[in-house]
């Protein structure tokens, strides 16, 4: 079975611009997470979706945006860049939305680099 | 609200000698922990988690970790170290909102031959 995929792995934008990464889950996983990893830290949460619903949102600006599509896969647009958004982006995909401790599965990331 | 802290930013050992990353955590209800590790350029891969069912959980490639409740920890060891586990090492302790892990800030673990 594919894992999570995630494109592009890499990006370069200049600040200002606006950026759209993509995941595509699991199959048969509905949710997914985004997290931010800036360079020596560990991965803050962004947002979390649900049969295209947000279920969880952490603490960015309404610069970060994300959307769930019927087929799961999911994206995160960023508006405005500024260089402090440069970081590895990761996608995770949830088996399902409980309370239990599922699993998270990561995919390999975007690399986004504003100049 | 939940998080966690890990202490040592930076660990190095010896191939064969004992790896101990320590992690301590907060969380307001009772904590589902997780360890994940992140090899170069890559995203992050489940090492184990701990569900209650155990305290001494046993994960993937040798590792290990014991939850502590007293001591609020949730350390991970494995006793001999390889040169293939040289990556950095995260502890994550899961939020009340039911998709969102809380990070610690990693540690990087460092084997030398």
């Amino acid at each position: 079975d594919a894992g999570v995929t995630q494109s592009p792995t890499h990006l370069i934008k200049t600040r200002g611009q606006q950026v759209t990464l993509r995941c595509s889950p699991i199959s048969g996983h509905k949710s997914v997470s985004w997290y931010q990893q800036v360079l020596g830290q560990g991965p803050q949460f962004i947002f979390q979706y649900y049969e295209k619903e947000e279920r969880g949102r952490g603490n960015f600006p309404d610069r970060f945006s994300a959307r769930q599509f019927p087929n799961y896969s999911s994206e995160l647009n960023v508006n405005a860049l500024l260089l402090g958004d440069s970081a590895l982006y990761l996608c995770a995909s949830i088996p399902r939305t409980s309370g239990g401790p599922d699993t998270q599965y990561f995919g390999p990331g975007t690399r986004l680099t504003v100049l | 609200a939940q998080s966690v802290t890990q202490l040592g930013s930076h660990v190095s050992v010896s191939e064969g000698a004992l790896v101990l990353l320590r992690c301590n955590y907060s969380s307001s209800v009772p904590p589902y922990l997780f360890w994940y590790v992140q090899y170069p350029n890559q995203g992050l891969q489940l090492l184990l988690k701990y569900t209650s069912a155990a305290t001494l959980v046993k994960g993937i490639n040798g590792f290990e970790a014991e939850f502590k409740k007293s001591e609020t920890s949730f350390h991970l060891t494995k006793p001999s170290a390889h040169m293939s586990d040289a990556a950095e090492y995260f502890c994550a302790v899961k939020g009340s909102t039911l998709g969102r892990l809380y990070f610690g800030r990693g540690t990087q673990l460092t084997v030398w031959p």
